[in-house]
């Protein structure tokens, strides 16, 4: 069946900070590939998300690109700040519409 | 409101009663879902709908009921509620038009069953 790994939180960095959270899967076909955000007490958000093989997802300083041959769809930010703070999920589609979930990664960020 | 609702925001009820979550949505969105969130599992689909009248399992359906009479709404059943039922839980929407396949998720219902 289809999964999504990610690694285990919490991740713990300090302001301007390089981050990477690890997410790689398992599935049948070519599914699409996404990240989620929750902020505290809200529901999930989309961060960013790729559709084939190379594709590169980027929104508000954070980026991820799909990499087929390693099956993985590491989220990464050049420099993090305090509203950064959030759990992070990644998640695929392999076209029946319903998401898989990784487990998520809480991120906490220190001024 | 625009967008996509869910209600109660909390809820407190007791081993064996049943207990329905109503979602919302204002969008027309064909495609709607259920999902859970606990400790450890991330969000776990529950159940989904393609269209109204048309429902489907996902990954852990046991213990709920859905129906979809009118495309806006996909209340969720819990027909008696039990302990392993406490979560929090997620209804989402999907546009059908085929350049984008973003889900749009409601603000959470946290079940607490005593």
């Amino acid at each position: 069946g289809n999964s999504v790994t990610q690694m285990e939180g919490p991740v713990t960095l300090s302001e301007e900070a390089f981050l990477t959270i690890n997410c790689t899967y398992t599935a049948t076909g070519y599914p699409s590939l996404f990240w989620y955000v929750q902020y505290p007490g809200e529901g999930l958000q989309l961060l960013l998300k790729a559709t084939k093989a190379d594709d590169k997802g980027s929104n508000k300083g954070f980026e991820a690109t799909y990499r087929k041959e390693t099956t993985s769809f590491h989220l990464e930010k050049g420099s993090v700040q305090v509203s950064d703070s959030a759990v992070y999920f990644c998640a695929l589609d392999t076209g029946r519409r319903a998401l898989t979930f990784g487990s998520g990664t809480r991120l906490q960020v220190q001024p | 409101d625009a967008g996509i609702t869910q209600s109660p925001r909390y809820k407190i009820t007791e081993t064996g009663r049943q207990v329905t979550l109503m979602c919302h949505q204002t969008w027309s969105h064909s495609y709607m879902f259920w999902y859970r969130q606990d400790l450890g599992h991330g969000l776990r689909l529950i159940y989904y709908s393609a269209a109204a009248d048309i429902t489907d399992k996902g990954e852990v359906p046991d213990g709920y009921v859905v129906s979809r009479s009118k495309t806006e709404n996909f209340p969720l059943t819990l027909e008696s509620a039990t302990r392993s039922q406490t979560s929090v839980y997620f209804c989402a929407s999907l546009g059908i038009d085929m350049t984008t396949d973003t889900q749009y998720f409601g603000p959470g219902t946290r079940l607490t069953v005593l």
